[in-house]
């Protein structure tokens, strides 16, 4: 069956614009995650989501990230006024239902900010 | 807070040599722990996971012993190969009753030479 899919694959933006990242889960995986990957940080947790509504969003690094999910399914990351050091790889996840489920990693959307 | 610490990289060996991978964490509660692997131009991918203590996940030839006495959940295979060469992360979450979110070591990159 079709996994985890993300676009744009690759996406070079200048410093102050605003980018939009999409995640279509695979179907019927009720919980949704994305992640960042990068040089520095490694890999860390932005927002959960389960359904349409997102109970932790502990991760997003600070109010220009949001994101929402429509129809329990595709998800949309939204970084407004865009700063280098959002540069990396962002990298959605689904499982099945939370808590202790295996995730299903997209192949990521490499985000450069010049 | 949680977190995870694996050995550092790169590791480098020749092929049907031993491996271990190293990886501790920390933990207020009871986590799930997983090894996920990041081949050269891939996706992550699910490569082994424990759900409790003394579980023995294992794949592939690879497997890692949940060892709550020593915090620890090291990865080990036999005999590696040059397919064998990429990024293994060492991974916790928790269950149920949690969001589910994975909180990742900083990745270990392997080698294998022929």
């Amino acid at each position: 069956g079709a996994g985890v899919s993300q676009s744009p694959s690759n996406k070079v933006t200048e410093k102050g614009k605003d980018v939009e990242l999409r995640c279509d889960p695979i179907s019927g995986h009720t919980a949704l995650y994305w992640y960042r990957q990068s040089l520095g940080q490694g890999l860390e947790f932005l927002i959960y989501f389960q359904g349409n509504s997102a109970p932790d969003k502990s991760g997003l690094p600070s109010d220009r990230f949001s994101a929402e999910r429509t129809g329990g399914s595709v998800s949309t990351l939204t970084i407004q006024r865009t700063q280098q050091e959002d540069s990396a790889v962002y990298l959605c996840a689904s499982s099945i239902k939370r808590g202790g489920e295996t995730q299903y990693f997209g192949p990521g959307t490499r985000l450069l900010v010049l | 807070g949680d977190s995870v610490t694996q050995m550092e990289g790169p590791v480098t060996l020749s092929e049907e040599a031993f491996l271990t991978i190293n990886c501790t964490y920390t933990a207020t509660g009871y986590p799930s722990l997983f090894w996920y692997v990041q081949y050269p131009g891939e996706g992550l991918q699910l490569l082994l996971k424990a759900t409790k203590a003394d579980d023995k996940g294992s794949n592939k030839g690879f497997e890692a012993t949940y060892r709550k006495e020593t915090t620890s959940f090291h990865l080990e295979k036999g005999s590696v190969q040059v397919s064998d060469s990429a990024v293994y992360f060492c991974a916790l979450t928790y269950g149920s009753s949690n969001t589910g979110k994975l909180i990742f070591g900083q990745g270990t990159t392997l080698q294998v030479k022929p």
